[in-house]
């Protein structure tokens, strides 16, 4: 069945490093994907979102890198402020498919 | 910045009882969605509606949920009768059109059953 997971459950990085939380899937047919933050007792919060006709996408602080010959998927923030600290979902979806498929998140420490 | 909107934020509820979440989404959209996600896990898709019936549905919404939109604006998930296991943060969401198919995110209703 398809499957969306995350190599590592919790990343602590230092305040003004860059961090990548790394994201595999299983589904050959995805084509769509998209990274969300959640922060505590909050709602998945939209970063970046990427198709499968493109390798990168850039949007502020943030890149998303997409393997399709791998089947994963990393998200990029450069500078890492202490407000990044959140638990980051990579989801996915295909062509004719609304509902998004979540990895299990890894959670984002930011040290002072 | 447009979002969308539910209600309750919390609702505690005895095993059994009728539960109603209330959503408003973004006001242009066309797809709506609930997800839910048990404390510590990962977000899970329920249920998809579009042009006024469920376009798409997972195990889990089986026949204790429904959901409805009663006018314009609101979306609604019921749950007929509770069980412990539905306790849950439940998430109404939302997106444009097939093209723009970015899906955003409500904050949550935290329901809990007792």
């Amino acid at each position: 069945g398809e499957s969306v997971g995350l190599h590592l459950p919790t990343l602590s990085v230092q305040e003004g490093d860059n961090s990548i939380i790394n994201c595999a899937y299983s589904n050959s047919a995805s084509d769509y994907f998209i990274w969300y933050k959640q922060e505590s007792g909050k709602g998945p919060q939209f970063i970046i979102d990427i198709r499968s006709n493109m390798d990168k996408r850039q949007g502020q602080r943030v890149t998303v890198l997409l393997n399709k010959t791998v089947k994963h998927l990393s998200l990029q923030i450069a500078a890492t402020q202490p407000g990044d600290s959140a638990v980051y979902f990579c989801a996915e979806t295909y062509t004719g498919r609304r509902a998004l498929t979540f990895g299990s998140g890894t959670r984002l420490q930011v040290q002072p | 910045e447009p979002e969308v909107t539910q209600t309750p934020s919390h609702q505690v509820t005895q095993m059994g009882q009728e539960v109603i979440l209330r959503c408003v989404p973004i006001s242009n959209h066309l797809y709506f969605y609930w997800y839910r996600q048990i404390l510590g896990q990962k977000v899970e898709f329920l249920v998809s509606f579009y042009n006024n019936e469920i376009s798409e549905k997972s195990e889990i919404f089986d026949d204790q949920f429904s959901v409805e939109r009663p006018d314009g604006s609101n979306f609604t998930l019921k749950i007929r009768s509770t069980k412990l296991e539905d306790s849950a943060m439940y998430f109404c969401a939302s997106s444009a059109d097939r093209e723009r198919n970015t899906i955003y995110f409500g904050e949550g209703s935290w329901l809990t059953v007792v």
